[in-house]
């Protein structure tokens, strides 16, 4: 199932400066997309959202971008600060159905 | 804040034999959901429940496993005949909609097949 892919298996930022996270979907259906953020040991948490009639959401240091076209979204995180350091999924849902990508590990460094 | 919660956090069970995973969801959502993650992939849908009734489910939810809402609070899972392969942390969500609404997590359980 690669309906949802996050090509980028790590990413690592100095603290203070912007991580941006990529995001690309195959399926025209979702209309719905989110950001989990996960630690070891615990569930998904979720951090931001988008729905598909927006191209932007805004969250204090978190943004979120949706360009449907593309079908593409990122996650920006301004200023990064190491305790984001955690593996961050997107996810697209179309109702009920939600499908993640297979996560980034974002590492910020103090 | 409230959050869902999900025993035993770890499972142990000898292939073959029947295992359920219980969840409770927040107590005013009306979806529920299951997911898996096999350790190193990526977490992956399993099924959604409203209603008492299954509203959908991946080609992973297949007829060995099922699952019930037994009562006003909990959500479980079943596996009928557990395989080597069914060894990941099962993760259960819930939201209030079931569509533009985020599903809250609860923190898994490992299940592990020997």
């Amino acid at each position: 199932d690669q309906q949802v892919k996050q090509n980028s298996p790590s990413l690592s930022v100095q603290e203070g400066r912007i991580s941006i996270l990529n995001c690309d979907y195959t399926n025209s259906m979702f209309d719905y997309f989110l950001w989990y953020k996960k630690y070891p040991a615990e569930g998904p948490t979720f951090l931001i959202s988008i729905s598909s009639i927006k191209d932007k959401n805004e969250d204090g240091r978190f943004t979120v971008f949706l360009n449907k076209s593309a079908k593409h979204l990122s996650l920006h995180i301004v200023p990064s600060q190491p305790g984001d350091s955690a593996v961050y999924f997107c996810a697209a849902s179309a109702r009920n159905d939600m499908r993640f990508g297979a996560g980034t590990r974002l590492t910020v460094k103090p | 804040e409230p959050e869902v919660t999900q025993t035993p956090s770890h499972q142990v069970t000898q292939m073959g034999q029947e295992v359920i995973l219980r969840c409770v969801p927040i107590s005013n959502h009306l979806y529920f959901y299951w997911y898996r993650q096999i350790l190193g992939q990526k977490v992956e849908f399993l099924v959604s429940f409203y209603n008492n009734e299954i509203s959908e489910k991946s080609e992973i939810f297949d007829d060995q496993f099922s699952v019930e809402r037994p009562d006003g609070s909990n959500f479980t899972l079943k596996i009928r005949s557990t395989k080597l392969e069914d060894s990941a942390m099962y993760f259960c969500a819930s939201s209030f909609l079931d569509s533009n609404q985020p599903q809250h997590f609860g923190d898994g359980t490992r299940l592990s097949i020997l």
